[in-house]
């Protein structure tokens, strides 16, 4: 059975701070990793891995995937309060899109 | 401007009619999706595709299937609609960069099946 698990569950910081947010995955016939963030309902799209060792950017955040130890993380750098989110990843495989179950991230001001 | 349209805003179907949306980008992006939109449960993945002619399942595409015979059109299909696939349905592409993503997504189709 395909498993996601994201850690940590939940997660308090200060305006300004480095977070880091883990992803590790056991995906059969893998094929991508997505990260999405989740604000009240609808999740909003942030990367999509495929390929290890590649960083991806978006602003404040980047992304990175190791194949071989099967996880990626999340970065988020000079956090600010509109960060504060779920923040899901889903590995892509044979029988489609498996969800971890969210990092729930506060950020204080 | 960078575009992604869909052949239809609104769409009336019957239960068991066959439905098709058309999806078409023209930014020469190599990933499109499929979502489904429904109130209370947000955005959902139906099928995405990374290249022409490959297809992978989201998390619900039970009762849907996807067409990706050109690198700019994606299809979604409904084989035999039913009342709970109304809904409104999103498309999206976004770019195959190594290092950067953004997603670009369509004006939707309100689907109601009756």
């Amino acid at each position: 059975e395909d498993k996601v698990v994201q850690s940590p569950l939940s997660l308090v910081v200060h305006e300004g701070d480095t977070v880091t947010l883990n992803c590790s995955y056991e995906v059969t016939n893998f094929r991508s990793l997505l990260w999405y963030k989740q604000e009240k309902k609808a999740p909003t799209f942030l990367f999509m891995l495929t390929s290890s060792g590649i960083e991806k950017k978006s602003g404040r955040l980047s992304s990175i995937l190791d194949k071989k130890e099967l996880f990626s993380i999340l970065n988020i750098t000079a956090t600010q309060t509109g960060d504060s989110a779920i923040y899901l990843c889903a590995g892509g495989g044979a029988d489609g899109l498996t969800f971890g179950k969210g990092t729930h991230l506060i950020i204080q001001p | 401007d960078v575009k992604v349209t869909q052949s239809s805003r609104y769409l009336v179907k019957r239960t068991g009619e066959k439905v098709f949306l058309e999806c078409v980008q023209d930014m020469d992006h190599e990933n499109m999706f499929w979502y489904r939109q429904d109130p209370g449960l947000g955005l959902r993945l139906i099928y995405f595709s990374y290249d022409v002619k490959m297809k992978e399942k989201g998390d619900i595409p039970e009762g849907y299937s996807v067409s990706r015979e050109k690198k700019e059109r994606f299809s979604l299909i409904l084989e035999s609609a039913s009342t709970n696939q109304t809904s409104m349905y999103l498309c999206a592409s976004i770019t195959g960069g190594h290092t950067y993503n953004e997603q670009f997504f369509g004006p939707g189709t309100r689907l109601t099946v009756l």
